[in-house]
């Protein structure tokens, strides 16, 4: 079945820490894998997606095909940085084309 | 300006009363997508269309109809909304990426519809 799994629905860090929001995958083929930031009140934006290999705002996901994951880091959270995050994967499997959320983690970035 | 609107933005409706939800997009994008947003379950597709005429079940589509008959517009239609329809809405859109690896680029996101239904 195809699914993405966030485990944690809230992480707090203090500002200046590293941040590591955790996100696996289960799909049979090559997905197309995502982030999306959601601030406080407005609408999901894409953060980033593993095809372009970008560091947007410092943070960076690298896709690990053996253990199906694409966690999102960055090295120094900043106030700015709380958001809800989610991770999701696009992909073609039995004829269908869905696109699928994981169920997002809160990041709260304390002062 | 590049962008995907959706109206109303808010809407307080009751059990069983037939009501539609517009979603418009200007980027000449072939997917477009429904999904809701709910605490703890995040967003789940309801329905998705890779084209004009060319819609699909996601993973939620019960109490749910969508139609495309234009590629700009893709409207979402409760039939006879119930309570547990209660959640906040948002259609995307987004480009198809003509590789094996994967479906589309980026999607771009409405601002949302909440929905109340008493």
């Amino acid at each position: 079945a195809q699914r993405v799994t966030q485990p944690e629905k809230l992480l707090s860090v203090f500002k200046g820490a590293p941040v590591e929001l955790k996100c696996n995958y289960s799909y049979s083929g090559s997905p197309e894998l995502f982030w999306y930031v959601q601030y406080s009140r407005q609408r999901l934006q894409l953060l980033l997606r593993h095809i372009s290999r970008e560091s947007i705002k410092g943070f960076t996901a690298d896709l690990n095909k053996g253990e199906t994951s694409f966690h999102l880091k960055k090295p120094f959270a900043q106030e700015e940085d709380s958001a809800m995050y989610y991770c999701a994967l696009s992909g073609r499997a039995s004829g269908t084309y869905k696109y699928i959320f994981g169920t997002g983690t809160r990041l709260k970035v304390l002062a | 300006e590049a962008q995907v609107t959706q109206n109303p933005r808010y809407l307080i409706t009751v059990t069983g009363k037939k009501l539609t939800v517009t979603c418009s997009q200007n980027m000449n994008h072939e997917y477009m997508s429904w999904y809701r947003q709910d605490p703890g379950l995040g967003l789940r597709q309801i329905y998705y269309s890779m084209n004009v005429e060319v819609t699909d079940k996601g993973d939620v589509p019960e109490g749910y109809k969508v139609s495309r008959k234009e590629k700009r517009n893709f409207p979402l239609i409760l039939e006879s909304p119930s309570p547990n329809q209660t959640s906040l809405y948002f259609c995307a859109s987004s480009l198809l990426n003509p590789g094996l690896a994967g479906l589309t680029y980026e999607q771009y996101f409405g601002p949302g519809t909440r929905l109340t239904v008493t």
